[in-house]
């Protein structure tokens, strides 16, 4: 139990769809992340959050817009996606930059 | 382009038998190193955050070292159990990061009984 949890795990849409993805932290931490994993690729982070606020935006597009209402939910909201954006989407916690990050299951997102 | 390379991409061990694997990071604006273990089907798993040059970490049978200098950590499994089975991942911090940890593409271990 690492005290991330994520819903769904699971998530088929069409390119058309609008579906949103949801990040709970219970570890009172104060930062928290949204990452990419593609297949034989590193994580690729997409955006930051530092007390509620967003810190980082890594040149995703704008098809992919996050939300984070309080410092213990997380949300990624999808719309018009691609086939190509496919992949294992992970949400992360963090004390602060300089502390390990906790990870959630992730959910693992299909594209058609 | 700042660029954090794993080596091997992959390991077959021996159960029994001690490994080890090395992370390659910038050597330049060193803020920390962080390794993690991910087994299949689950999250990632921190396993060290290294900030000191010379530092050395152990949990359990696992430690890892770091060279902030010539930019590599080695981490070492010693006496390889099936359970040390995953990826395992490095990911570098500059000073100048703001958050953003850059991932190595990992290194996978599977351990033959």
């Amino acid at each position: 139990e690492t005290g991330v949890t994520q819903t769904p795990r699971h998530l088929v849409m069409g390119m058309t769809n609008k579906k949103s993805l949801k990040c709970e932290q219970h570890l009172g931490h104060n930062a928290m992340y949204w990452y990419k994993q593609s297949a034989k690729k590193p994580l690729e982070l997409m955006f930051v959050y530092s007390l509620e606020e967003r810190v980082e935006n890594n040149s995703v597009p704008s098809r992919f817009s996050p939300e984070c209402p309080n410092s213990s939910h997380l949300f990624l909201h999808l719309h018009t996606l691609q086939p190509e954006d496919s992949a294992l989407y992970l949400c992360a916690s963090s004390q602060d930059s300089t502390y390990e990050q906790y990870f959630g299951p992730g959910t693992r997102l299909t594209v058609t | 382009i700042l660029n954090v390379e794993q080596s091997p991409q992959s390991l077959h061990v021996q159960e029994g038998d001690s490994t080890n694997f090395t992370c390659s990071f910038p050597s330049s604006n060193f803020y920390a190193l962080h390794w993690y273990r991910w087994e299949t089907a689950k999250s990632p798993e921190a396993l060290f955050v290294m900030t000191l040059n010379g530092d050395e970490k152990k949990k359990g049978r696992i430690s890892a070292t770091l060279n902030t200098k010539e930019g590599y950590s080695y981490l070492y499994i010693k006496g390889s159990q099936p359970e040390d089975s995953a990826t395992y991942l490095c990911a570098f911090a500059g000073l100048d990061s703001n958050y953003q940890l850059i991932w190595g593409a990992g290194t996978k271990l599977i351990i033959k009984p």
